[in-house]
């Protein structure tokens, strides 16, 4: 089973501060890592397919890199409606795995 | 667009059984996989399983075997999501979630259904 680890589990952020969460992998799964957005009482959505591909109508502000085990989700100048939990996925191989998550409040 | 319309809130006693549905539109149901993802209150998100209607075939995860079963009604565009010997730790909120590619990211989510295990 591959393990994600997110870092950091919380933080605490000024609206239009940058910020990113790391997701590393305990093998390579190549491109094959998703970052989602859960909000309070919602259902997870889906944000960024394959490690960079943003989907259709999330805010240019997120964005995704990495490849192998290193993944990143950067928000860029965070707004109030940010404040979210965010999970990291990996698909390459069963049974499909998350990170921890990390939960991001906004000052 | 894909639309998941789950069943409503479930109270079991432990060691009963509790069957959950996922009813699916606006896609061709054959072609695509559904898994079930569960989140236990205040927790992260785990993966219990998947079906490939148009391949027949399910995948679970170990940590379930022998308690659950999903199947997927192609007549209907329905998935079902079947846990057995329910017990405290599984309560939870159960999602159903589609994905395009059958290893791909979880694209489209259900609702969610509450699962409560109580005495």
């Amino acid at each position: 089973e591959i393990m994600l680890t997110q870092s950091p589990d919380f933080q605490s952020v000024s609206p239009k501060e940058n910020f990113t969460i790391t997701c590393r992998a305990s093998q390579n799964i190549g491109y094959d890592l998703h970052w989602y957005q859960q909000k309070p009482g919602q259902s997870p959505e889906l944000l960024i397919k394959s490690a960079s591909q943003s989907m259709s109508g999330v805010p240019s502000r997120f964005s995704g890199s990495g490849s192998g085990t290193d993944f990143t989700l950067t928000i860029s100048s965070l707004e109030a409606e940010d404040a979210a939990t965010y999970f990291c996925h990996q698909s390459i191989t069963l049974p499909h795995t998350f990170g921890q998550g990390t939960k991001i409040e906004i000052k | 667009q894909v639309h998941l319309v789950q069943s409503g809130a479930e109270v079991k006693k432990p060691g009963s059984s509790v069957k959950v549905s996922c009813k699916t539109s606006g896609g061709t149901f054959s072609s695509f996989s559904v898994s079930w993802v569960r989140q236990a209150p205040g927790q992260g998100l785990e993966w219990m399983g998947r079906t490939i209607p148009i391949l027949g075939t399910t995948n679970y995860a170990q940590k379930f075997q022998g308690r659950i079963t999903i199947i997927a009604d192609k007549s209907t565009a329905t998935a079902y999501l079947d846990l057995i010997s329910l017990r405290y730790e599984d309560t939870a909120i159960y999602y159903c979630v589609y994905s395009s590619a059958w290893y791909g990211a979880f694209d489209i989510w259900g609702q969610g259904t509450v699962v409560t295990v109580s005495s």
